[in-house]
C-alpha cells in the first residue's frame, strides 16, 4: 500500500470489553512498531516486531496488552478488559529495518475511548 | 530525570522570525536523533535527523547535535504560520530503543 493503514479510525467501548486494533505496514517494511499517546503527551512506546518476532515489549503497559504479528505484514494489539485510563490514540509506524529506527513511518492512529 | 525532555511550550514566534526548539536527553551514548513533526490530530512526520555532533541543514531547518551537553536542537528559520505544530525529539537510547519526548508546541504568528 502506499502508506501505514490502521482500523478502526475510531473505537469506542466500554469498560471491561476487549478490543483489537489493526495495523498494515507499508509493504517491505520488516519493522512494526506500536505507540500509545494520551491527549498533549508525547509518544509512549509499547512494543516492536522485526519479522513476526517482538523482541522488545518493555513498554506493554500491563498484562492485559497483547500484540502480535504474521506473515511479517499485519498487527494487531489487543487490550483486554479496557480500562477507562487505556483511552488514548494507538499509533502503529513501520520501517525497512529496525537496525538504525530510521524513518519510522506512522499510520492515522485509532483512537479508543473507554466509557 | 525523563529519558528525553522537551519544554512544552507553547513556543509562540511572529512570521518570519527564527524559532528554536530544544531536547535534552539521558544517554550519554546516544547516536541518534530524530525530529518530528505533529500537527493536531495528525500522525507524526519526520523532518530531520541527525547522528553526528554539529550542524545539519536542510532547507530552513537546522538541527544542531552537541553530544557532550547531551542536547539536540531544532532550528526553525523564516518560520511561517504552516509550521506552527508539535515538535517531538526522539533518541535512540541505550543502543536500541528510540524514546519520544513529550513535544514542544510552536505556534507562529502572522
Amino acid at each position: 500500500g502506499a502508506g501505514v493503514s490502521q482500523s478502526p479510525s475510531n473505537k469506542v467501548t466500554e469498560k471491561g470489553k476487549d478490543v483489537e486494533l489493526r495495523c498494515d505496514p507499508i509493504s517491505g517494511h520488516t519493522a512494526l512498531y506500536w505507540y500509545r499517546q494520551s491527549l498533549g503527551q508525547g509518544l509512549e512506546f509499547l512494543i516492536y516486531f522485526q519479522g513476526n518476532s517482538a523482541p522488545d515489549k518493555s513498554g506493554l503497559p500491563s498484562d492485559r496488552f497483547s500484540a502480535e504479528r504474521t506473515g511479517g505484514s499485519v498487527s494487531t494489539l489487543t487490550i483486554q478488559r479496557t480500562q477507562q485510563e487505556d483511552s488514548a490514540v494507538y499509533l502503529c509506524a513501520s520501517s525497512i529495518t529496525s537496525g538504525t529506527h530510521l524513518e519510522q513511518f506512522f499510520g492515522p492512529g485509532t483512537r479508543l475511548t473507554v466509557l | 530525570q525523563k529519558e528525553v525532555e522537551q519544554n512544552s511550550g507553547p513556543l509562540s514566534v511572529p512570521e518570519g522570525a527564527i524559532a528554536s526548539l530544544n531536547c535534552t536527553y539521558s544517554d550519554r551514548g546516544s547516536q541518534s536523533f530524530f525530529w518530528y513533526r505533529q500537527y493536531s490530530g495528525k500522525s507524526p512526520e519526520l523532518i530531520m535527523f541527525i547522528y553526528s555532533n554539529g550542524d545539519k541543514e536542510d532547507g530552513r531547518f537546522t538541527a544542531q547535535l552537541n553530544k557532550a551537553s547531551q542536547y539536540v536542537s531544532l532550528l526553525i528559520r523564516d518560520s511561517q504560520p504552516s509550521d506552527s505544530a508539535t515538535y517531538l525529539c526522539a533518541v535512540i537510547l541505550y543502543g536500541n530503543k528510540l524514546v519520544f519526548g513529550a513535544g514542544t508546541i510552536l505556534r507562529v504568528k502572522s
